[in-house]
């Protein structure tokens, strides 16, 4: 069964430092998403791209961060100057359909000393 | 503004019993609600789904119960397994708006 393929599976990173998560989302997906969920409380929705854009993003999704899909199988989230909210486990999705029938990754978790 | 509410936040239940998990949602326009699993170390994956023009969906031990004027949906376990103990999250989607509210979670723990 295809699934949905992040890396690094944890990153330890400095406050301050920027860090790039990466997902290959199964191929024949075209909705793609990354969500956060801080230990222990609900998953939050980040942002959504579609046709190589931004189609949505969360009040979370600030100016730091940032969404690439640069050669058509990676998808990538930038974290350009990490704070220690930021840690989080973030997890890459994707779906055939708009919204419905997400399928994610495993997650990377991500720790900002 | 919190969507969709969820509860109880932790659940323990006898092998055998009955698992029974509870949303509330504030917005009258989403027309998709989702039922996703998670175990620890892994994401949330899709375990059974409805829309509201249907008051009930069943597959298998799983059921979702569907009460529009309510704005209510819960998910009923049957016959609950060790292998069930994970945390579920309910979700409402507005199709078209592209973005998924989660609810807070549920931590279910079956006891042998």
């Amino acid at each position: 069964e295809p699934e949905v393929t992040q890396t690094p599976s944890h990153q330890v990173t400095q406050m301050g430092q920027e860090v790039i998560l990466r997902c290959v989302p199964i191929s024949n997906h075209l909705y793609f998403y990354w969500y956060r969920q801080i230990l222990g409380q609900k998953v939050e929705f980040l942002v959504s791209f579609y046709n190589n854009e931004i189609s949505e993003k969360s009040e979370i999704f600030d100016d730091q961060f940032s969404v690439e899909r640069p050669d058509g199988s990676n998808f990538t989230l930038k974290i350009r100057s990490t704070k220690l909210e930021d840690s989080a486990m973030y997890f890459c999705a994707g779906c055939g359909q708009g919204g419905e029938k997400l399928f994610f990754g495993s997650g990377t978790q991500l720790s900002v000393l | 503004q919190q969507q969709v509410k969820q509860s109880p936040q932790s659940l323990i239940v006898q092998k055998g019993g009955i698992s029974i998990i509870n949303c509330a949602y504030e917005n009258t326009a989403f027309d998709y609600f989702p039922w996703y699993q998670q175990f620890p170390g892994k994401g949330p994956a899709l375990l059974i789904a409805i829309r509201p023009d249907v008051s009930e969906k069943k597959e298998g031990r799983f059921t979702i119960s569907f009460n529009k004027s309510a704005k209510q949906f819960s998910l009923h376990i049957m016959d609950s397994q060790p292998g069930d103990s994970a945390t579920y999250f309910c979700a409402a989607l507005l199709t078209g708006a592209n973005n998924l509210f989660f609810g807070t979670g549920t931590r279910l723990t079956v006891i042998p």
